[in-house]
């Protein structure tokens, strides 16, 4: 069945510091694939999606690129700042109406 | 910016229990979801709920759960006698459109879920 995977928090980072957290997936056919992220004390938030291979979807200066070849949807931010600090939940859809998530990264970023 | 609430925002309960969430989807959205994350878990698909019957559900949602959208605003979960494996974090989420591409999810800051 249709599954992601993200790499496991937490992840401390200095501000100012490049970020990644990787994300892969396995599903049937070509699905939609999603960043949400979740601040303290909030809900879910939609922070970028891409709807398609090679798209790039990207928001508040983070990034992700649909890679097909390699089943990836990595999320970057180039200069991560202490408001950034929150949980980062990778999902994919396949055209159903479920989401399927991953286990969420805790991002710390320390002043 | 119109958002969705859900209500409480912690509940304990004994095991054994009925249990009801309750979630208040954004006015204007057609499709309505529950997921739940236990601790350090996925977090996992339950349900989706179109036109006042349910659409999709997983094998999660078993007959303990049920679902219902008794007065055109309120989205609630039940469970029926709850167990202590179903402690966790339930989101309540909505959306505008079922489709792929215009489907966003907009999700509730949950309801802890503690059974004793």
């Amino acid at each position: 069945g249709n599954s992601v995977t993200q790499m496991e928090g937490p992840v401390t980072l200095s501000e100012e510091a490049f970020l990644t957290i990787n994300c892969t997936y396995t599903a049937t056919g070509y699905p939609s694939l999603f960043w949400y992220v979740q601040y303290p004390g909030e809900g879910l938030q939609l922070l970028l999606k891409a709807t398609k291979a090679d798209d790039k979807g990207s928001n508040k200066g983070f990034e992700a690129t649909y890679r097909k070849e390699t089943t990836s949807f990595h999320l970057e931010k180039g200069s991560v700042q202490v408001s950034d600090s929150a949980v980062y939940f990778c999902a994919s859809r396949s055209g159903t109406y479920k989401y399927i998530f991953g286990t969420g990264t805790r991002l710390k970023v320390l002043a | 910016e119109p958002e969705v609430t859900q209500t409480p925002s912690h509940q304990v309960t004994q095991m054994g229990q009925e249990v009801i969430l309750r979630c208040v989807p954004i006015s204007n959205h057609l499709y309505f979801y529950w997921y739940r994350q236990i601790l350090g878990q996925k977090v996992e698909f339950l349900v989706s709920f179109y036109n006042n019957e349910i659409s999709e559900k997983s094998e999660i949602f078993d007959d303990q759960f049920s679902v219902e959208r008794p007065d055109g605003s309120n989205f609630t979960l039940k469970i029926r006698s709850t167990k202590l494996e179903d402690s966790a974090m339930y989101f309540c989420a909505s959306s505008f459109s079922g489709r792929v591409n215009t489907g966003e999810l907009f999700f509730g800051e949950g309801s802890r879920l503690t059974v004793l």
